[in-house]
């Protein structure tokens, strides 16, 4: 059972350009949703995340948009650069259990 | 500070063999502990968390195990590996789930 769904699987986006990503769950009792930033051979780092009581949360050049009543939230990164080129999770979490998304790969075009 | 040791860092192992993987973490008490595995597009996938000694919650696989047998310790195992156990293992650790801190991982091949 899939509780979060991400999608594009990959993305290409010129430097500059605006990447966005987008989740959504199922479970409404999630009340935390965490986007994390993993390079190769790494593991994740998180990023930035946001609680279901805000429409929107900005930290530098990363933003998540949340729509509690469509169960959706997506991760915007202005002005991107090719430093940005890594895979992002998005994930969910109720108490302790967090969820991951499948996540993105993400390639910005110098 | 806090670190997080996992080791080893990469091992090949055949169809059939035990399986222990180890997870330490320094400079804190009392965390939550995560074991995730990380398959080519299956994302990050919940194995077991652990939010005390001896206290486990799994979530998906039938032949692995876990186990906290201090506070800051975390055991991924198995009997006998198959196939599909094959991925990237990763231990992480947390007080507050608001931040998940992650180990470098373990890259697992199973023949």
């Amino acid at each position: 059972q899939q509780q979060v769904k991400q999608s594009p699987q990959s993305l290409i986006v010129q430097k500059g350009g605006i990447p966005i990503i987008n989740c959504a769950y199922e479970n409404t009792a999630f009340d935390y949703f965490p986007w994390y930033q993993q390079f190769p051979g790494k593991g994740p780092a998180l990023l930035i995340a946001i609680r279901p009581d805000v429409s929107e949360k900005k930290e530098g050049r990363f933003t998540i948009s949340f729509n509690k009543s469509a169960k959706q939230f997506s991760l915007h990164i202005m002005d991107s650069q090719p430093g940005d080129s890594a895979t992002y999770f998005c994930a969910a979490s109720k108490d302790d259990k967090i969820i991951f998304g499948k996540g993105t790969r993400l390639h910005i075009l110098p | 500070s806090q670190t997080i040791h996992q080791w080893p860092a990469t091992l090949v192992q055949p169809v059939g063999s035990p399986l222990s993987l180890e997870c330490t973490v320094e400079g804190t008490s009392n965390p939550n502990l995560y074991w995730y595995r990380q398959a080519a597009g299956r994302g990050l996938q919940l194995l077991f968390y652990s939010v005390g000694i001896g206290q486990i919650s799994s979530e998906v696989p039938q032949n692995l195990s876990a186990s906290r047998p201090q506070d800051r310790q975390f055991i991924l195992s198995s009997k006998k590996l198959l196939l599909s156990d094959s991925g990237f293992y990763l231990c992480a650790w947390s007080v507050l789930r608001e931040k998940l801190f992650f180990g470098s991982g373990t890259q697992l091949s199973v023949l």
